[in-house]
Parts: C-alpha cells; structure tokens; sequence
C-alpha cells in the first residue's frame, strides 16, 4: 500500500540553524514524491518535486530509495519558511497520478 | 495567474442536511481532485476526474457522497446526508495531465452541527 510518514508534528528552530523535515514512504514500484507548503492565509502549493533536482527558496531534497524517505532540508532556516509542509507520493507511470500525502510537519522558525 | 476557484468558502450545515460543494479548475487542466483534509491530518483524496471521467473513487463514501464534472470543466461535491464526521476542509485541486504538480483552490470549510 501506498504510504507516506512524517513523524514530526512540529519543528521549531532559530533563525540561521539547519532544517530537516523528515518524510518517509511506502511503495511497491517507482514512486515520484513531492513536497507541497501551507503558509498562513495561503493556498497549499508545490514546493519541490524530486525528478527536478532543484533547490527552491533554498530548500532541497534528496530521494533516497534505500531508505525510502525523501528528507527536506535548508541550511539556515529563515522566519519566513515557517509553514506547514507536505510530502506527497505519486506512482510514476499511472495514468491516475494519485498524490497521496502526509499528516504535515509544521516548521516554525523563531527569531 | 489562473487561480482554481472554489465556493462557497464557509459553509455551515446542520446534521442531515444536504450540502455542495463547486469547483472551477484553471482552464485547460484536464484532471481534477477533491480532497478532504481532517483538522490536523494531510489531505486524502476522494476523487480524480480525468474530463469528465471519474478515474478514483476508491475512498469517496458513496452512501452519501456523489461527484459530477458533466462537461469535463466545473465539478460539484456533495453530501447528503451531512454527518457529523463530515467537518472538514474540502479542496479542489486541477492538475495538466500527465503531471503530478497539483494547484490547490483556497477550500471549503464545512461545519456540521
């Protein structure tokens, strides 16, 4: 079954530290994954998807199919990237391209 | 830009009541989604149009949940009767095809009393 964890309801750093949100998946055949943010009073809206390989306002991903997880990261966090974020899984090849998603890490980035 | 609209934005109900739902995707998209998104869970999907194909139902209670997008553009969720577990966001989302990059609606929020 398609599945997709993040175990962190909450992450709350300072302004300046790194940022890891973690996302673990579960799928039987060639996934392509995603990460989608919430920021407040706004829409929800992709951030990054995995077959791109970009950084986008200083966030990247890496698919790591060993460990099946695709951990979101940023260096030095900024106040506004405090949102909540999504990792979301879809299998590759179908021609439904169902998205299914996490319950959402909320990051909150104190000053 | 090309935003998908959703309406009504507040909807309050009381239980048993009948409620819908209309969403209008960003022209040109050819699949459509509804999701429902729990206080403090991630969006799960109810349905995927393809046109005016319904493509996934699998998790759409049809006991009291139907779905239309008769010509392949607008779509109308409803619910009846409204239960209440049905409290919820409900987002609409439009994608191109063959993609998995999806465009949100700003959603609806239904209250059941």
């Amino acid at each position: 079954a398609q599945r997709v964890t993040q175990p962190e309801k909450l992450l709350s750093v300072f302004k300046g530290a790194p940022v890891e949100l973690k996302c673990n998946y579960s799928y039987s055949g060639s996934p392509e994954l995603f990460w989608y943010v919430q920021y407040s009073r706004q829409r929800l809206q992709l951030l990054l998807r995995h077959i791109s390989r970009e950084s986008i306002k200083g966030f990247t991903a890496d698919l790591n199919k060993g460990e099946t997880s695709f951990h979101l990261k940023k260096p030095f966090a900024q106040e506004e990237d405090s949102a909540m974020y999504y990792c979301a899984l879809s299998g590759r090849g179908g021609a439904t391209n169902k998205l299914i998603f996490g319950t959402g890490t909320l990051l909150a980035v104190q000053p | 830009e090309a935003e998908v609209a959703q309406s009504p934005r507040y909807k309050i109900t009381e239980k048993s009541q009948a409620v819908a739902f209309w969403c209008d995707p960003i022209s040109g998209h050819a699949t459509l989604y509804w999701y429902r998104q729990i206080l403090g869970q991630g969006p799960e999907l109810l349905v995927q149009f393809q046109d005016e194909s319904v493509v996934d139902d699998s998790q759409l209670p049809k006991d009291r949940f139907s779905a239309e997008r008769l010509k392949g553009v607008d779509s109308t969720l409803k619910i009846q009767p409204a239960e209440l577990g049905d409290s919820a966001m409900y987002l609409c989302a439009s994608s191109p095809f063959g993609t998995g990059e999806l465009f949100f609606g700003e959603g609806s929020r239904l209250t059941v009393l």
